[in-house]
Parts: structure tokens; C-alpha cells; sequence
């Protein structure tokens, strides 16, 4: 069966200082990968989303960065975090194709100070 | 551009009561539509979905129904529990099938 792993669970951050979240997939090949932020008491915004190595696609303008340098490796970076940052960051991964359901990881929750 | 929404929070109910939380949408052509329910602290958990007109999607006693002529995909349970309490998510997949576009959140409180 296919799981996907987000770590870490809880992060505090100084403002300025940089960020790595990172997202795995196992049990399954050329998923589509996708980060999502969630503040707090709103719905999900969508950051970024891939269909393959290399091939990534942002949603929104941001201090924010995405890699994908391997099939079910997603990672979330920053130079520099800001206040406005916080909030809940949630990896996702869908099958490829059109209409498919989205199935999430636990979630980050990121602190700044 | 294609959008959902949802009924606003919270929604407080006893244990046992008829559960109704209203979704509608805006879409381009006939896109599947999906219920995402996320515990506290907790990711997003997939609870149904439809993938065609008059299509109802069930699980754990929920239901919904996709309903072309109203636009719209309403979450029901005849029989809420306390373990209910959670928040749920509309959601459906944009035109170019690349993501999801999530309604706002509904905040569900059961008390016994």
C-alpha cells in the first residue's frame, strides 16, 4: 500500500532564518506531489505541485521554493523565513490523471518567532 | 475560475442528530468531487467522493450526491457521533486535473 511520511511534525523557526521541509511516497511510481499551506482557521492554499523530477509548478508568488529531485521526494525551502509563514503545511500526492483524489501527510506545523 | 463553497462553521450538533453540510461549486465541464475530513492536528483524510453527475459517494455513514442541475454536493449522516468532531473540506478537481480547489472548512462539534 502506499504511504507518504512529512517530517518534521513541529517546527519553531526564528524570522530570517531558512527551512526544509521535506515529503516522501512509497508504494507508488510518477506521482504527482503537491504542498499545501493551511493558517489557521482558513482552508487549504495551494503552494506548489509537480507531475515529475524536475517539473514543478508554483500557485502562489512567495519566499517560498519547491524541489523535486527524486520520483517521491518532494522538499519545501526558504532563504528566509518571515512572520507570515506560519501556519500548517501539508504534502499531498495523487495518482496521474485527471480527477484523482489526493491523499495527504500528517502535516508540519511551523512556528515563526 | 473554478471554485467551492461551503456552508460557514462552526456547525454544533448532539450525538445522534442529522448531520447536513452544504457544498456547492462553479466548474468548468464535470469535474469529480470530494469530502476531505481533517481531525485535530491531524493531515487530511479522504471520506468520498463522486466522479460523475447523480453519483453518491458513501462512507462511514456519510453521503453525498452529485448534483449537476443545482451544482452542489451536500454531506449528510443520519447519525452524528462525538468521534464526528472534526473539520470537512469540500473540494474538486480543477479543469487541467493538475489539483484540488478546497471549499473554506466546516467545523463540525458533537457533544453527548
Amino acid at each position: 500500500s502506499q504511504t507518504i511520511h512529512q517530517w518534521p511534525a513541529t517546527l519553531v523557526q526564528p524570522v530570517g532564518s531558512p527551512l526544509s521541509l521535506e515529503c516522501t511516497v512509497e508504494g507508488t511510481s510518477n506521482p504527482n506531489l503537491y504542498w499545501y499551506r493551511q493558517a489557521a482557521g482558513r482552508g487549504l492554499q495551494l503552494l506548489f505541485y509537480s507531475i515529475g523530477i524536475d517539473q514543478i509548478s508554483s500557485e502562489v508568488p512567495q519566499n517560498l521554493s519547491a524541489s523535486r529531485p527524486q520520483d517521491r521526494q518532494f522538499i519545501l525551502s526558504s532563504k528566509k523565513l518571515l512572520l507570515s509563514d506560519s501556519g500548517f503545511y501539508l504534502c499531498a500526492w495523487s495518482v496521474m490523471g485527471h480527477n484523482q483524489p489526493q491523499h495527504f501527510g500528517d502535516g508540519t506545523r511551523l512556528s515563526i518567532l | 475560475g473554478d471554485s467551492v463553497t461551503q456552508m460557514e462553521g462552526p456547525v454544533t450538533l448532539s450525538e445522534e442528530a442529522f448531520l447536513t453540510i452544504n457544498c456547492t461549486y462553479t466548474a468548468t465541464g464535470y469535474p469529480s468531487l470530494f469530502w476531505y475530513v481533517q481531525y485535530p492536528g491531524e493531515g487530511l483524510q479522504l471520506l468520498l467522493k463522486a466522479t460523475k453527475a447523480d453519483d453518491k459517494g458513501s462512507n462511514k455513514g456519510f453521503e453525498a450526491t452529485y448534483r449537476k442541475e443545482t451544482t452542489s454536493f451536500h454531506l449528510e449522516k443520519g447519525s452524528v457521533q462525538v468521534s464526528d468532531s472534526a473539520v470537512y473540506f469540500c473540494a474538486l478537481c480543477n479543469q487541467a486535473g493538475t489539483a484540488l480547489i478546497f471549499g473554506k472548512g466546516t467545523t463540525l462539534s458533537v457533544s453527548s
